[in-house]
């Protein structure tokens, strides 16, 4: 069964360095999303991305964050310095069309030390 | 605005009993689509059931089923003979029109031996 990979699993990263988390959607999903889930909390929407562009991003989604669909196949969240309130779980998600379901990655555990 | 509210934080059943974990939402679309996923302690989100808006019949998925309430605005999941598998972190999620996935706070819940 197709399904979404994350890697890395989990990403220990200082504070102010760099960190780009890695997913592959489902080869046919045409919509790809990430959220992220501070540990007990909800989970939040960061940016959508349809047709090789940015369709929405939330205002948690500023000018440190950025995605990028290099190849095709893989969809990069990269952060470019970050703070010790950016450790959360990353999901990145897809769908074939909008008003289906997204499926969902297993996540990237993000610990900013 | 779309939002999503699960006024159960936390709740606990016996196994083999039935639990029905709580969901409104708003919306001003008329076409939405709803879905109640599971977020096991692995922390994977996995899509348990999803209702479209227009359907009125109630989704039912094995042991999942939902009381879909359009008026009302609710949307409740009723799990059956409960097991111990199904520990997990319950989010209600609103898919309106062609827009990201809205979530819950989410609900936990505990089967117990």
């Amino acid at each position: 069964e197709p399904e979404v990979t994350q890697t890395p699993s989990h990403q220990v990263t200082q504070m102010g360095q760099e960190v780009i988390l890695r997913c592959v959607p489902i080869s046919n999903h045409l919509y790809f999303y990430w959220y992220r889930q501070i540990l007990g909390q909800k989970v939040e929407f960061l940016v959508s991305f349809y047709n090789n562009e940015i369709s929405e991003k939330s205002e948690i989604f500023d000018d440190q964050f950025s995605v990028e669909r290099p190849d095709g196949s893989n969809f990069t969240l990269k952060i470019r310095s970050t703070k010790l309130e950016d450790s959360a779980m990353y999901f990145c998600a897809s769908r074939v069309q909008m008003n289906t379901e997204a499926f969902f990655g297993q996540g990237t555990r993000l610990t900013v030390v | 605005a779309q939002t999503v509210t699960q006024s159960q934080p936390e709740m606990s059943v016996q196994e083999a009993e039935t639990v029905t974990l709580s969901c409104t939402y708003d919306t001003s679309e008329s076409n939405y689509y709803l879905f109640w996923y599971k977020q096991p302690p692995s922390r994977q989100m996995i899509l348990v059931i999803r209702q479209e808006a227009y359907k009125q019949q109630n989704a039912t998925e094995n042991r999942f089923s939902v009381n879909f309430q359009k008026a009302a605005k609710s949307f409740s999941l009723k799990i059956s003979d409960s097991q111990l598998g199904d520990t997990a972190m319950y989010f209600c999620a609103l898919c309106p029109g062609n827009t990201p996935l809205v979530f819950g706070k989410g609900t936990r819940l505990s089967v117990i031996a």
